[in-house]
């Protein structure tokens, strides 16, 4: 039974360009969450997502970041021409469902050079 | 705007000893506290939580304990182990099961052998 899967692990990506980052739950979990870990920084609540629907998305930038989880595969978090200050560790947690704890992932880190 | 705070980045305690690791929070509507540990390129994974209407739930080695008035809360892990050398955060919402949960910035904690 395999846990919240993510991938790439590591993802390096310069300035200008896109980076996506993949999240599959764990089987049976259809709530799906989006922290990022900044240098130095306690994870931050970016977007909260269930199949087809972004439920919460209080966390997320305003411009160059999406979230997704679609109705078949993984959730994707979508950065558009990254900069240096979206390097970071990004946290995919899944649940259940709502009110349940979750699960987290062992994280995507972006580095943008 | 660091809505909870875990001011000691490091601890060092000899094996057998406690560990004591704090966290204070700031918003009053917080009611449901965790802990996460997280090693190294691994994900946090839960630990304990809280309800406010409970000052105390310990899970074996684990206690946590909360002091609203003070709006505080501690980890006590005894004896310590060196295998629980890991960063520790804190983690609080507004409901319980919360979909967006408020982290502090961690405490590294170090078990000496």
């Amino acid at each position: 039974n395999a846990g919240v899967m993510q991938n790439p692990r590591h993802l390096v990506r310069r300035r200008g360009q896109e980076a996506r980052l993949r999240c599959s739950p764990m089987k049976g979990h259809s709530h799906v969450y989006w922290y990022r870990q900044l240098p130095e920084e306690g994870l931050k609540f970016m977007v909260y997502l269930q199949k087809e629907n972004i439920i919460d998305e209080s966390g997320m930038p305003k411009e160059r970041f999406s979230a997704e989880f679609p109705k078949e595969g993984p959730s994707i978090l979508r950065i558009q021409q990254v900069v240096r200050g979206d390097s970071a560790a990004y946290f995919c947690a899944s649940s259940p469902r709502t009110g349940d704890g979750y699960t987290f992932g062992s994280g995507t880190r972006l580095t943008v050079v | 705007d660091q809505q909870v705070k875990q001011n000691s980045p490091s601890l060092s305690v000899q094996e057998g000893r406690i560990s004591i690791l704090n966290c204070d929070y700031t918003n009053s509507m917080f009611d449901y506290f965790l802990w996460y540990k997280k090693y190294p390129a691994e994900g946090p994974t839960f630990l304990i939580s809280i309800s406010s209407i409970k000052d105390k739930n310990e899970d074996g080695r684990f206690t946590v304990f909360l002091n609203k008035s003070a709006k505080h809360l501690s980890l006590h892990i005894v004896p310590s182990q060196p295998g629980d050398s890991a960063v520790y955060f804190c983690a609080a919402s507004a409901e319980t099961g919360a979909n967006n949960l408020f982290f502090g910035t961690g405490t590294r904690l170090t078990v000496i052998p």
